[in-house]
Formats: C-alpha cells, sequence, structure tokens
C-alpha cells in the first residue's frame, strides 16, 4: 500500500458534461476526506465520511456534486453539469486518526 | 477555527536552517497548531502538529512561544527538495483542516 490514489490525474471536459473522480484511500484508513483547490489558494474542505457514513459537507458541495463512499473503501466525487467554476485541483486524502492525513496527488479538472 | 498569518514567501540557503513563522494570536486553549506543506503538483503532506509543548519529528521542529500566539516550524537543515508552500494551520476540528494561503519557502543553492 503507496499511500492515497487518484484517478484520473487529469480531465479536460466540455461545460455541461458530468465528470466523476475516484480515490482509494489507504486500506486501513477509516476517514476519507475531499477536499478543492484553485490556483494560487490553498485546499478547500468538501466533505468528510468517517468509514460509509458522510459525516459533514461543506457549503461549498453544491447539488451539483456527489461523493460516496460504498463500503467504507473507496470514494467517488461526481460532478453533474459541469461549469468552468468547477476548473481546480480535486484532493483526497486518508487517516486512521485526524493528526496525520495522507493526500493523494489529485486529479486536475479543467472545464472548457 | 483562529485565523494564522504567514509571510508569502521566504528563501534559505541549502544546507541552512529554514524558521518559518506564523502567527495564531486568537488561538484558544484548545487548538492544536498543524503544519502542512505542498510541493508542486503533488497533495499538501503531513509535517508536524502540537498544543503547548514544542515539538520535533524526523522533518522538522515545532517551537510554540508561551502565550501560544505564535509558532515557528523549523528544517534544520534545509535541502533543494523542501522547496514548499508550508501552512499553518490552527483548529480544534481534527477532520476539517482549513489552510490559508501559506508560505513558499524556496531553497536555493
Amino acid at each position: 500500500d503507496t499511500g492515497v490514489s487518484q484517478n484520473p490525474r487529469h480531465k479536460i471536459t466540455k461545460r455541461g458534461q458530468n465528470v466523476t473522480f475516484r480515490c482509494d484511500p489507504i486500506s486501513e484508513h477509516n476517514r476519507l476526506y475531499w477536499y478543492r483547490q484553485t490556483l494560487g489558494q490553498g485546499p478547500e474542505f468538501l466533505t468528510y465520511f468517517q468509514n460509509e457514513a458522510q459525516l459533514e459537507k461543506s457549503r461549498l458541495l453544491s447539488d451539483r456534486f456527489s461523493a460516496e463512499r460504498p463500503k467504507g473503501s473507496f470514494s467517488t466525487l461526481e460532478i453533474q453539469r459541469t461549469e468552468q467554476g468547477d476548473s481546480a485541483m480535486y484532493l483526497c486524502a486518508s487517516s486512521f486518526s485526524a493528526y496525520g492525513y495522507t493526500f493523494g496527488s489529485g486529479t486536475r479538472l479543467t472545464v472548457v | 477555527d483562529a485565523k494564522t498569518t504567514q509571510p508569502p514567501s521566504m528563501d534559505c540557503a541549502e544546507g541552512r536552517a529554514a524558521n518559518l513563522p506564523c502567527n495564531h494570536s486568537t488561538i484558544s486553549g484548545n487548538e492544536y497548531v498543524y503544519w502542512y506543506r505542498q510541493i508542486h503538483s503533488q497533495g499538501p503532506q503531513y509535517i508536524i502538529h502540537g498544543l503547548k509543548n514544542n515539538e520535533t519529528n524526523e522533518m522538522a521542529s515545532l517551537i510554540i512561544t508561551e502565550d501560544r500566539k505564535s509558532s515557528t516550524l523549523i528544517l534544520p537543515h534545509a535541502t533543494l527538495r523542501d522547496t514548499a508552500v508550508y501552512y499553518c494551520i490552527v483548529g480544534i476540528r481534527l477532520d476539517k483542516l482549513v489552510f490559508g494561503a501559506g508560505t513558499i519557502l524556496r531553497v536555493k543553492s
């Protein structure tokens, strides 16, 4: 287990299309997080799972966004009807406790 | 969560200690100080955290002032691979980190 894996690394999509990203956390980690990062800014919290339960969602997560973590393992983040403002790096992280997250390398989304 | 203030950028010579300051004057008694860094095109990497006492690990040392209103992250012997954005984060919400803009540290040979 080499860390948190995110796929794809890059995604270019046309405005209005749906996209789905996948995150595979470190296997023994029960917590999984999604963050979004735009150029020149720090990451912003989107949502958080403990096992399969989604415990918190940011107001940034509009109703076009949905995240799932079936069976408490991998997670998917789907964006419906993408807009240019959705262009960002989407980061996934996992942890066993909350002290030391391990982040993945992210999925860079470009909406054209 | 308390706000943090960090310089936007700093330079450091390779092999010298890099001292990165962070002000968090409104920190409350149960808030931790966390440091993460982000190397270009990668996700953030956890470095260290502390509550009141100074902390040291294999990556860095964290010095927290007695009044807890500021802290310093020390990289004892900076290398070119330490060039990154360093984030100081203060909070009690351990499951929801609030990142600021961070400090861009440039290590130069």
